[in-house]
């Protein structure tokens, strides 16, 4: 059993912070990163995939590192809005997943306050 | 372009009962998945097709579950007959290739 885990569960911003979480994943046979971001009956938006160590990968304020030596991912909010309010999903994929299957990890809840 | 859709997005059924739910892909993604998110857990993978065939099927948690996507197009799930433990949001997700998968909204399913 793979474990995909994300931390903190939730947290709480005020509006115009910065903030950052993590998800940390199984250092072997690692293929890619993704990550989603999902606000409750909506579709999960996807906001990066990312493949190389040492990537980073940037969207507006929101931006992503990855090392896969050690299996940690880090997401970044600069000056957080209250649209930033959502559940942020990291999903690892592994080299013997040839055919896509994403493993997610429980999911960061950001909640930014004005 | 329209994306991945999902009928319903909420159903509540009793123990049971049986419900299909359907997902209707991005045209021409080939790739199509099926995945369950359980209150407050982890989005878990049940299922992949490609094309019409079922290249994956590992996450399926019992045969009260069927997956079908005659014709590779849309695809349904039914779930026969439905148990308490399947409450939860179920999404499907299509991709062109296997290196990114757009997900729909998901149905909410609540078994009484």
């Amino acid at each position: 059993i793979l474990n995909v885990e994300q931390s903190p569960q939730s947290l709480h911003v005020q509006e115009g912070d910065s903030t950052n979480f993590t998800c940390s994943f199984p250092s072997s046979n690692f293929y890619a990163l993704h990550w989603y971001r999902w606000e409750t009956a909506k579709s999960p938006e996807a906001l990066f995939v990312m493949t190389l160590n040492g990537d980073e990968k940037k969207k507006g304020r929101i931006s992503a590192t990855l090392n896969t030596k050690e299996g940690y991912s880090y997401l970044y909010i600069k000056g957080s809005q209250p649209e930033d309010s959502a559940t942020y999903l990291c999903a690892f994929r592994m080299t013997t997943d040839s055919w896509g299957k994403l493993q997610f990890g429980a999911g960061t809840q950001v909640v930014v306050t004005p | 372009e329209a994306g991945v859709t999902q009928f319903p997005s909420h159903s509540v059924i009793e123990k049971g009962q049986t419900v299909t739910l359907r997902c209707d892909p991005i045209s021409g993604h080939d790739n199509l998945y099926w995945y369950r998110r359980v209150m407050g857990k982890e989005i878990k993978f049940l299922l992949h097709f490609v094309k019409e065939s079922k290249q994956d099927e590992s996450g399926m948690p019992n045969n009260r579950f069927l997956a079908e996507r005659t014709g590779g197009t849309y695809s349904t799930l039914k779930v026969q007959p439905a148990e308490l433990e399947d409450s939860g949001v179920y999404f499907c997700a299509t991709g062109q290739g296997y290196n990114e998968q757009f997900f729909g909204p998901g149905t909410r399913l609540t078994v009484l």
